[in-house]
């Protein structure tokens, strides 16, 4: 079946580590995105990209960075500058261009500090 | 800037309807949806509007749209247990290369 994996589930960073969050879809969409979410706020936006070797800052992208060597992947790098990093990362995909484009999500990694 | 906004709690008995508002800055969006999430999981697509509707009907589900109002409303007819989940409204920015969710409201339902 078509969808986004995130891997793991829970991750455990320790002070000064960087730590990275794996995303992998097989949707064949062409853009995929990163978003912080704490508890009983919204989603806010990391990074996003719209097509290989191309992405764009979001609303919150300090201390972190990413790569999008592969349409299908779009890891996030949690750097050892973002010093609040406690939160639940989630992923998504979508189409480009017009028309309906759900974005679509994967099931999140919880990320905690030791 | 752009914002959506959402009440952040909503209480119902069980068999009873729940209405799930949401209010929105930027009206260019020709799209508008609504996602479910339970605990510890991701966002998922529950539907969607067309921006040139005003009503559209899925089983229990119901959303209405008031664009002169930039006003956006689910509808959960006959609640069950199994629908308490935070709810997100979510609207394409002008641009559309981002979606702006809305904080979400957390919906219990009481046995």
């Amino acid at each position: 079946d078509g969808g986004i994996t995130q891997s793991p589930k829970y991750l455990f960073r320790k002070e000064g580590q960087n730590v990275t969050l794996s995303c992998e879809q097989n949707l064949n969409h062409d853009a995929m995105y990163w978003y912080r979410q704490d508890p009983g706020q919204g989603l806010r936006l990391i990074y996003y990209s719209q097509i290989v070797n191309d992405f764009q800052k979001g609303d919150i992208a300090e201390g972190y960075s990413v790569s999008r060597e592969k349409k299908e992947s779009f890891p996030l790098t949690v750097t050892s500058a973002q010093k609040n990093p406690t939160a639940f990362y989630l992923c998504a995909s979508s189409i480009l261009g017009q028309g309906e484009k759900a974005q679509h999500f994967g099931d999140g990694t919880r990320l905690s500090i030791l | 800037g752009e914002d959506v906004e959402q009440s952040l709690f909503l209480s119902v008995r069980e068999g009873d309807s729940s209405v799930i508002n949401c209010t929105y800055t930027d009206s260019s969006s020709t799209y508008l949806y609504w996602y479910k999430q339970e605990p510890g999981a991701g966002l998922q697509l529950l539907t969607y509007i067309f921006s040139n509707m005003d009503m559209k009907q899925d089983q229990r589900l119901t959303v209405l749209l008031n664009k002169k109002d930039k006003h956006l409303s689910l509808r959960i007819a006959d609640t069950q247990t199994g629908d308490s989940a935070i709810y997100f409204c979510a609207v394409p920015n002008t641009g559309g290369f981002k979606t702006i969710f809305g904080a979400g409201t957390r919906l219990f339902v009481k046995a």
